[in-house]
């Protein structure tokens, strides 16, 4: 089993919709979960950690289920500039800094 | 806002050649990190460093593979003799502690022919 799985898409959508990604990640003793966003060709761009107790930043919301194990990200009102890949990233256990990067979902935003 | 910087952006090499690859980390951070991204693959973990040595790695990262902080702000990857297979983007990120946020460089695209 893949220690992070996302569906990879592509998620197409128009301006304004919006948007959710799940991941899942294998490890229950997971204890940091990010999700950053990759343009292409370039290097990935830290959009948000995800706690607990869930947390939002402007149009962006993440939450995390720790039941389940899976992290989710929601956009709201999709703009042109946030077509991207949407990358789920979880530590491994029993290590400091290891991080499990998933393969990305792929979103567009239709004018 | 500071950020992560790599040289150089593109590296074209032959089959079994050393090449260092170059990133200075955010000055205040102190893990620093290698990942490795094959096109269209994912990006994986290759090693962290902390306190001049290696807190960990991956099994990708073997003996042709090597880090070093040289100075108080480089921190490199060699690699000894380069196989077709390491053609991928290299980036580089540091974070300020265990299981923070980690701040990516740029990356250096790396070419074996």
């Amino acid at each position: 089993r893949k220690e992070v799985e996302q569906d990879p898409g592509p998620f197409n959508v128009p301006e304004g919709a919006t948007v959710a990604f799940n991941c899942t990640y294998s490890n229950s003793a997971s204890q940091s979960f990010f999700w950053y966003r990759q343009d292409c060709r370039k290097e990935p761009k830290l959009l948000m950690s995800v706690y607990s107790s869930g947390n939002e930043d402007g149009r962006f919301t993440a939450q995390l289920n720790r039941a389940s194990q899976y992290i989710s990200l929601l956009i709201r009102d999709s703009k042109l500039s946030d077509s991207a890949t949407y990358l789920c990233v979880v530590n491994l256990p029993n290590t400091g800094n290891q991080f499990y990067f998933g393969t990305g979902t792929s979103l567009t935003v239709i004018p | 806002e500071p950020e992560v910087t790599q040289t150089p952006s593109h590296q074209v090499t032959q089959m079994g050649q050393e090449v260092i690859l170059r990133c200075v980390p955010i000055s205040n951070h102190l893990y620093f990190y290698w990942y490795r991204q094959i096109l269209g693959q994912k990006v994986e973990f290759l090693v962290s460093f902390y306190n001049n040595e290696i807190s960990e790695k991956s099994e990708i990262f073997d003996d042709q593979f090597s880090v070093e902080r040289p100075d108080g702000s480089n921190f490199t990857l060699k690699i000894r003799s380069t196989k077709l297979e390491d053609s991928a983007m290299y980036f580089c990120a540091s974070s300020l502690g265990v299981k923070l946020m980690q701040y990516f460089g740029p990356g250096t695209r790396l070419t074996v022919l």
